[in-house]
């Protein structure tokens, strides 16, 4: 069955410096979806991915998604205290929409 | 703040206990879903709702039953559960299944005794 790997699953950033998490998938994927949730928190929505290649930037966070439409990756630049949390990607198939989570990446900073 | 709501916030019920959560969704999504999730895991698929029609059980317990009575509603009624099914259980919504972003609710705390 489908499965989506995500590394690193723990990241420890110093603030101001960059990091980057990574998802593969082991079939062709029709979407990507990446999702923050905050410690104590649910899982919010930060982007979709759709097309080959795709490059998606909010502020800080870049988001891409491979050619082959089987892997992506969330760079952050510059992180702060704020990025703190734990970070999802989520693929969907062509099937029947179902979402495979990752198994995420915690994120820490340390001021 | 979210744009589904879930109650209650925290749940305690023993075993023997028949509970139900809830989940309120008014963005005209036609795709309702309950996920559990454990401490430091990713979000698990229990159920879907396809225009008010179960379409995916992913083999949960039938401890475990969903309800849609509309299409802005989503109950999970829970009976006979075990300590082991302790964790947060979110509802989502999605435009349709299979489409656009998901939007969680808040969750529910879930404990069992």
């Amino acid at each position: 069955g489908q499965q989506v790997m995500q590394i690193p699953q723990y990241q420890h950033v110093q603030e101001g410096e960059d990091f980057t998490t990574y998802c593969n998938s082991s079939t062709t994927l029709s979407n990507i979806q990446w999702y923050k949730q905050r410690p104590g928190g649910h899982p919010v929505f930060l982007i979709q991915l759709v097309k080959s290649g795709e490059v998606k930037k909010q502020k800080r966070l870049t988001f891409q998604f491979g050619e082959a439409k089987k892997n992506s990756s969330l760079h952050i630049t510059a992180t702060q205290t704020t990025d703190v949390g734990t970070y999802f990607c989520a693929g969907r198939t062509d099937s029947w929409g179902k979402l495979q989570f990752g198994a995420g990446t915690q994120v820490v900073v340390t001021p | 703040d979210t744009e589904v709501t879930q109650t209650p916030k925290h749940l305690v019920m023993g075993m023997t206990n028949k509970k139900s959560l809830k989940c309120e969704q008014h963005m005209g999504h036609r795709a309702m879903y309950w996920y559990k999730q454990k401490a430091k895991k990713p979000p698990e698929l229990m159920f879907v709702y396809s225009y008010e029609k179960l379409s995916i059980n992913e083999s949960v317990p039938s401890r475990f039953s969903p309800e849609c009575p509309n299409s802005s509603l989503l109950n999970l009624h829970l009976h006979a559960l075990q300590p082991e099914d302790s964790a947060l259980y979110l509802c989502a919504s999605s435009q349709a299944a299979g489409l656009g972003r998901g939007s969680f609710g808040q969750g529910t705390r879930l404990t069992v005794v």
